[in-house]
C-alpha cells in the first residue's frame, strides 16, 4: 500500500537558519501533499499544501517542493523564529481513493 | 462557528468495555475522518466519510465502527476496547479530500 516515509525524525537548528524536511512516497498516482504542523498538546494545522501539477509554491517563509518523477517533496522554512519550535507531518493522498497517509513526523527545535 | 468539536476530551476505560467518541462539525464540510495519534507516530486513518450515509474503512479499522447518519456528526465507537487502543484520538473535516483538514482537540484514551 502507500507510505510516506519523512526525514529526519529530529531537526535542531539555530535561529535564523533554514531548515529542510523530506518526504517520500510510493503511489505515483497521488497527487496532493499537505504539510502539518502540530504544537505541543495540540491538534495539527494546515501549513501549506501543494498539487501534483506544481512544482513549487511558497508562503512568505514557508516553501514546499515537489518532484513527481522522484516521488519526494520537502517542506523549506527560512529565518527559522522559536514559534517554528513544533513537529511537523507531510501526507500523501492516495490516488486510488480519498485517504490521506501521514509521514511519521519532524520534531523541528529552534536553537536560540 | 465553533469548528469541529469533540468529546469527551478525556477518557478512561477498562478493557472489555465499550464507548462512543462525539464529533461534530458545523462547516457544512463533506469529507470526514477518524485518526489516532500514537507517540512518536503520525497520524493513522481509522475510517473516513465522503458524505452522509457513506463511510470506509481507513489504515487501521479493527476494533472500531462509524455511521455518518447527518452531514454534521460523525461519531466512532470502540465496540470492546483493549490496551492497544490507548492512544490520542483526532476527528477532522474538509470540504473535499484535497484541501485543508481542519482537527477537532483531540480525545485522549487511556485503556486498562
Amino acid at each position: 500500500g502507500e507510505n510516506v516515509e519523512q526525514h529526519p525524525s529530529t531537526l535542531s537548528v539555530q535561529e535564523g537558519d533554514s531548515a529542510v524536511i523530506k518526504c517520500t512516497y510510493s503511489d505515483s498516482a497521488s497527487n496532493y501533499f499537505p504539510w502539518y504542523k502540530q504544537e505541543l498538546g495540540k491538534r495539527p494545522q494546515l501549513i501549506i499544501d501543494i498539487r501534483s501539477n506544481v512544482g513549487e509554491k511558497k508562503d512568505q517563509r514557508i516553501a514546499v517542493t515537489l518532484n513527481k518523477t522522484a516521488k519526494h517533496f520537502s517542506l523549506h522554512i527560512t529565518e527559522t523564529q522559536p514559534e517554528d519550535s513544533a513537529v511537523y507531518f507531510c501526507a500523501a493522498l492516495k490516488g486510488s481513493n480519498y485517504q490521506l497517509i501521514w509521514g511519521a513526523g519532524t520534531k523541528l527545535i529552534i536553537k536560540p | 462557528n465553533a469548528g469541529v468539536t469533540q468529546t469527551p476530551k478525556f477518557q478512561v476505560l477498562k478493557t472489555g468495555q465499550s464507548m462512543t467518541l462525539q464529533c461534530a462539525q458545523d462547516m457544512n464540510h463533506e469529507y470526514m475522518s477518524w485518526y489516532r495519534q500514537d507517540p512518536g507516530m503520525g497520524l493513522r486513518l481509522i475510517h473516513y466519510s465522503v458524505g452522509a450515509g457513506i463511510t470506509d474503512q481507513g489504515e487501521v479499522p479493527n476494533g472500531y465502527n462509524v455511521s455518518r447518519s447527518t452531514t454534521e456528526d460523525f461519531p466512532l465507537r470502540l465496540l470492546s476496547a483493549a490496551p492497544s487502543q490507548t492512544s490520542v484520538y483526532f476527528c477532522a473535516s474538509s470540504y473535499s479530500e484535497n484541501t485543508e483538514q481542519f482537527f477537532g482537540p483531540g480525545t485522549r484514551l487511556t485503556v486498562l
